[in-house]
């Protein structure tokens, strides 16, 4: 069974940078799956963030795409997320989730989705 | 972005109860549509995918139906457990996006 589990700064100062990891373990970060970041605002909805292949290959949402960037180490077996130029709004918890990729197999085709998280962390944005 | 709506937004139910969330999207999505569950300070759990694919370990209670725009989630028998959250989540295009979610209190 892969596990997630996301690590970094809890607190970030406006304007600056957020940083996250997750490391992936019980599995390969090199499997044909994508990894994704997910996050929460405070008694708010879910918002994907975007993905990453083991490749380098990337997915941004748009809304956040200037802001964004992803990669991965898979020596570490881990991916990571940075987040610049933030503010009080991308406080959030941010997961990080395995991505299974829509594919063709005997029943047919199996869309997108995300079988596997991380227990989430809090990043607050605050001076 | 495709706008996924949930309905009701909230709802009271009783253990033992039929339950039924809808979730409807802005635009065609074919079956591309998935279903999770999320407690109180935990990660969501993915319930359902491809509209109506249970994921392993899933209790049988939950099912999902629909396909095009409008999608369904039922649990049969609602068990102290179930009392959570439950979002939608298309797949269909990018960006995935999600529903605004569901809480599902006790009466």
């Amino acid at each position: 069974q892969v596990q997630l589990q996301e690590s970094g700064p809890g607190l970030v100062k406006p304007s600056g940078t957020l940083s996250l990891t997750c490391a992936v373990s019980g599995g390969t970060i090199t499997s044909t799956n994508w990894w994704s970041w997910v996050r929460q605002a405070p008694g708010k909805g879910l918002e994907w963030i975007g993905g990453i292949f083991h490749s380098g290959t990337t997915n941004y949402n748009p809304s956040l795409k200037t802001r964004v960037t992803m990669s991965v180490d898979e020596s570490k077996s881990q991916f990571s997320l940075r987040l610049s130029s933030v503010t009080a709004a991308d406080t959030a918890v941010y997961y990080c989730a395995r991505d299974i990729l829509g594919h063709y197999d005997s029943s047919g085709y199996t869309p997108a989705y995300f079988d596997q998280w991380g227990q989430g962390t809090l990043v607050t944005v605050s001076s | 972005d495709i706008q996924m709506t949930q309905s009701p937004s909230s709802l009271s139910v009783s253990v033992g109860d039929r339950v039924t969330i809808t979730c409807r999207a802005s635009q065609s999505i074919s079956s591309s549509l998935n279903w999770y569950q999320q407690k109180p300070g935990k990660a969501p759990k993915l319930l359902i995918y491809g509209a109506s694919s249970l994921q392993s370990g899933v209790p049988s209670r939950f099912s999902g139906s629909g396909s095009g725009t409008d999608f369904t989630l039922t649990i049969s028998s609602l068990q102290p457990e179930d009392f959570a959250t439950y979002y939608c989540q298309q797949s269909y295009i990018n960006p995935r996006t999600f529903g605004g979610g569901t809480k599902v209190e006790i009466k």
